[in-house]
């Protein structure tokens, strides 16, 4: 199955940009993935589903702030205009085998 | 509006069982499955297991840390999935999430995607 991963920390200053990375392990590089946001002390919120072509749809009520590109095995997530409110955990997650998989998480931290 | 709201969760002891119930609106449930996700305090997240609509056979699949223990069922009649873990350790102390799939196609490729989250349960195995 593949293992999905992620920095552990990213950080940047208000207003600027924060670019997050999930790397799919070889021979999954085709796979699509999903992005969600964890806020501090809340439950997870999906974000969007992005294909290995780059194509993302998002999910209900998420800011245009927040986009998603991919490059072979990459998958990455672009907030722009980062504010208060994104410092939360980002995880991204995937599907093989009859199994979910989660990446490990990357702690945003807006400064 | 789709909502999840799990319950059920609270103290248990090792060894002991526990249902939790995930109980969704706002949407035609026996069209999508479903998937309980857990969150240890602190920690990330763990999917446990997923049950397929009966369009794709209701079908379940678990993760290899509870296959066994849990059992994920639906009652599509009452908009409601479950999730039944029996002898907890404590290793199973977690925030339980319901969450809702969809399945999504991307040229050859498909991927159950979770879209919706519950705002979770808190279980606590201890003695």
């Amino acid at each position: 199955q593949p293992v999905l991963t992620q920095s552990s920390s990213a950080s940047a200053s208000l207003g600027s940009s924060v670019k997050l990375t999930c790397t799919l392990s070889s021979g999954h590089s085709s796979y699509i993935i999903a992005w969600h946001q964890q806020q501090p002390g809340k439950a997870p919120r999906y974000l969007m589903k992005l294909e290995g072509s780059g194509s993302y749809n998002k999910g209900s009520g998420v800011p245009d702030r927040f986009s998603g590109s991919s490059s072979g095995a990459d998958r990455y997530l672009t907030i722009s205009n980062l504010q208060s409110e994104d410092e939360a955990d980002y995880y991204c997650e995937t599907w093989d085998s009859n199994t979910r998989v989660f990446g490990t998480g990357t702690k945003v931290t807006v400064l | 509006e789709v909502q999840l709201v799990e319950s059920g969760g609270g103290l248990v002891q090792p060894g002991r069982s526990l249902r939790l119930s995930c109980t969704a609106s706002g949407f035609t449930f026996g069209d999508y499955a479903m998937s309980w996700v857990r969150q240890a305090p602190g920690k990330g997240l763990e999917w446990v297991g997923f049950i397929r609509s009966k369009a794709y056979g209701g079908t379940t699949e678990y993760a290899a840390s509870v296959k066994g223990r849990f059992t994920i069922s639906r009652d599509d009649s009452k908009s409601i999935a479950y999730l039944q873990m029996n002898s907890l350790k404590t290793e199973d102390t977690a925030v339980y999430y319901c969450t809702r799939d969809q399945l999504t196609f991307a040229g050859y490729s498909s991927s159950w995607v979770t879209d919706y989250w519950g705002q979770g349960t808190l279980v606590t195995v201890s003695s």
